[in-house]
């Protein structure tokens, strides 16, 4: 079945740091991909669509040069935590849709980042 | 605003006690629905999604969920837990190529 890959797991980084965070889709092409985050005891939050060759799209209320989405390929996103702050400790989530009608979407398995 | 609603935030039952959990969404026009179930340190899985035809949808772990779409709900239905089914349950509906989820429901489980 579709398979989304997420790098890394956990990240724990000081104040300041930059943090990239990787998506994969590993057995298909996905020109749009999500990134979602997830306080605790809260539901996931879209926070922008990524686009394959183009500017993500990004919710309201979330920082565009904070949160710097690259989507290089039909099969790799990438999230930029820029400067990271403790508030931007958080669950991160990513997910892709397979092509074709009925597919849902497939998640990775989260990234948890805190930043000290 | 659009939004997606789960009724119980936090359910406590017995095992094999009948689980019904609501889900209300405000979308107008063509969705597609999902639930998905996170269990604890893992990470979401989709219990079942509709998209069109047969309303009733059956899906893993003896789920089920029934769309009733002049209600704009889609609850999720279980005749007899287990103390597995202890997890995190979050309604979606995906419309315009974006997936809402709502709040998400805690389900506790007495062995």
């Amino acid at each position: 079945g579709a398979v989304v890959s997420q790098h890394p797991s956990r990240v724990i980084c000081k104040s300041g740091t930059s943090v990239k965070i990787e998506c994969r889709s590993l057995d298909f092409q996905a020109t749009t991909m999500f990134w979602y985050r997830q306080f605790p005891k809260k539901s996931l939050m879209l926070m922008a669509t990524s686009n394959e060759g183009s500017k993500a799209t990004y919710e309201q209320g979330v920082e565009k040069d904070k949160f710097l989405i690259n989507h290089a390929s039909l099969t790799l996103s990438t999230l930029t935590v820029t400067s990271a702050h403790p508030e931007d400790s958080s669950f991160y989530i990513c997910s892709a849709t397979p092509p074709g009608r009925y597919q849902p979407q497939h998640f990775g398995d989260g990234t948890r980042l805190s930043i000290l | 605003a659009q939004s997606v609603s789960q009724h119980n935030h936090h359910v406590i039952l017995s095992e094999a006690a009948s689980l019904e959990l609501g889900c209300n969404y405000s979308y107008g026009g063509t969705v597609n629905l999902f639930w998905y179930v996170q269990y604890p340190g893992q990470h979401l899985q989709l219990l079942l999604k509709y998209f069109s035809g047969d309303p009733l949808v059956k899906g893993i772990k003896g789920f089920e969920a029934e769309f009733i779409k002049s209600k704009f709900s889609f609850n999720l239905r279980k005749p007899s837990v287990q103390w597995s089914d202890t997890a995190e349950y979050f309604c979606a509906v995906r419309r315009d190529d974006k997936i809402i989820f709502g709040k998400g429901t805690r389900l506790h489980i007495l062995p």
